[in-house]
């Protein structure tokens, strides 16, 4: 079965602090992608992965992928209140046209 | 780059009633189409895809099929709509044509089933 679990659903963090989300798949993939959705809107494309021991970095984020483990982390350094919003990693499974999505990390970030 | 054109923007219909939501893409050809839905405050569900005209994939049968008349045209629809049908409706395409394209969304249309 394909699968994509995250981990934690719901964080609240004040800002200055860091912290991680974790994103986990069931079966082989080489290419992962995080997304941002606002509150009542669309999801827009934040990084992607597509080999084992990427990296990328945007601002105060910072995503990696580790295949082998078949991890992914979005790590957030000393978070702001813009940062507020629900984010989602999605893996496009080798030798499927399927993209699917973690259950989303709701982040508030507390003044 | 790609635009996806999504209507309505919001739609209330009563359980029962049909249903047609229409997605049309700008800037590219033949691309893979996806049908996603979320429901309140959850996370994405694949609900179709399509790798041409003609040619649908179901994840999540039920009540809902899928339609792709043209190339850049994918159709969602049900004949009789339930209350568990409510949610943001989001049609999707790879930004680009290799394989390693992230999705691009449309702004979806949110359905509430009364």
């Amino acid at each position: 079965e394909l699968k994509v679990e995250q981990n934690p659903l719901f964080l609240s963090m004040q800002e200055g602090k860091n912290y991680t989300i974790y994103c986990n798949y069931s079966t082989t993939s080489d290419r992962l992608y995080w997304y941002r959705q606002d509150p009542g809107k669309s999801l827009e494309s934040l990084f992607v992965l597509l080999s084992n021991g990427a990296v990328k970095q945007e601002g105060r984020l910072m995503a990696s992928l580790d295949t082998k483990a078949r991890l992914s982390t979005l790590h957030i350094t000393a978070a702001v209140h813009d940062l507020s919003a629900t984010y989602f990693c999605a893996v496009d499974f080798t030798g499927t046209y399927k993209y699917i999505f973690g259950t989303g990390t709701r982040l508030k970030v507390l003044a | 780059s790609q635009t996806i054109h999504q209507w309505p923007a919001t739609l209330v219909q009563p359980v029962g009633s049909p249903l047609s939501l229409e997605c049309t893409v700008e800037g590219t050809s033949n691309p893979n189409l996806y049908w996603y839905r979320q429901a309140a405050g959850r996370g994405l569900q694949l609900l179709f895809y399509s790798v041409g005209i003609g040619q649908i994939s179901s994840e999540v049968p039920q009540n809902l099929s899928a339609s792709r008349p043209q190339d850049r045209q994918f159709i969602l629809s049900s004949k009789k709509l339930l209350l568990s049908d409510s949610g943001f409706y989001l049609c999707a395409c790879p930004l680009g044509r290799l394989l390693d394209s992230p999705l691009h969304f449309g702004n979806g249309t949110r359905l509430t089933v009364t």
